[in-house]
């Protein structure tokens, strides 16, 4: 079963740091890695996808790498900004499989 | 383009009775997922439907169901409410059939069990 794990859980910053977003899973056999931002009671927007190929993806000032190897992802987003304050989800999805695992999420305070 | 669109948006039910939640995928859209979100349990999976066929199922139980129509869109139905059905339930919707493609979530549900 995979096991999809976000540290740390929350993070506050001041504007302007960079964020730095770790995503871990316990099964290298993943399809593909999906990056996802929730705003409270809101639905999942999707912020970036890597397939398994791929050792990253970037749009804007995110950027996202995988190491599929040592079951890891990280999000990079440069110069942060108070509408970024969020949570950010990572999710993968399993070869073969349907779904998406979810990660518990990291919720971000980015301070003015 | 439009995005995924559920409906309705808040919904509040009493213990015991049923409920229908309805998705309309993004056009051109063939495969949608539903999924549970509450505090405690995360995101889980509840069941991905492709062309009328459900393709796969999580570990929820029976009272949980769903279809799909020709044109896409997806009704799920929880039979029997609980308490703790109450949760955020998201639709998401992909390209095509294969697993490789994004993933796009509609505004989601809000269920509030009595």
């Amino acid at each position: 079963k995979q096991e999809v794990t976000q540290i740390p859980a929350a993070l506050s910053v001041p504007e302007g740091e960079n964020l730095v977003l770790n995503c871990s899973f316990t099964d290298s056999a993943i399809y593909n890695l999906q990056w996802f931002r929730q705003d409270p009671g809101k639905g999942l927007t999707s912020l970036l996808l890597i397939q398994s190929s791929q050792r990253e993806q970037t749009s804007g000032r995110l950027n996202a790498s995988l190491d599929k190897s040592s079951g890891r992802s990280t999000l990079y987003i440069a110069a942060s900004q108070p509408g970024d304050s969020a949570t950010y989800l990572c999710a993968v999805r399993v070869s073969g499989d349907y779904k998406l695992s979810f990660g518990a999420g990291t919720t971000v305070t980015v301070r003015a | 383009k439009a995005g995924v669109t559920q409906t309705p948006r808040y919904l509040i039910k009493t213990r015991g009775q049923q409920v229908t939640l309805s998705c309309s995928p993004i056009s051109g859209h063939r495969s949608v997922s539903w999924y549970q979100q509450t505090p405690g349990q995360g995101l889980q999976f509840l069941f991905e439907y492709f062309s009328e066929t459900q393709r796969n199922k999580g570990n929820f139980p029976g009272r949980f169901s769903g279809r799909q129509f020709s044109n896409s869109r997806s009704e799920m139905n929880v039979s029997t409410l609980e308490l703790g059905d109450s949760a955020l339930y998201l639709c998401a919707s992909s390209l095509a059939g294969t697993v490789g493609y994004e993933q796009y979530f509609g505004p989601g549900t809000r269920l509030t069990v009595t």
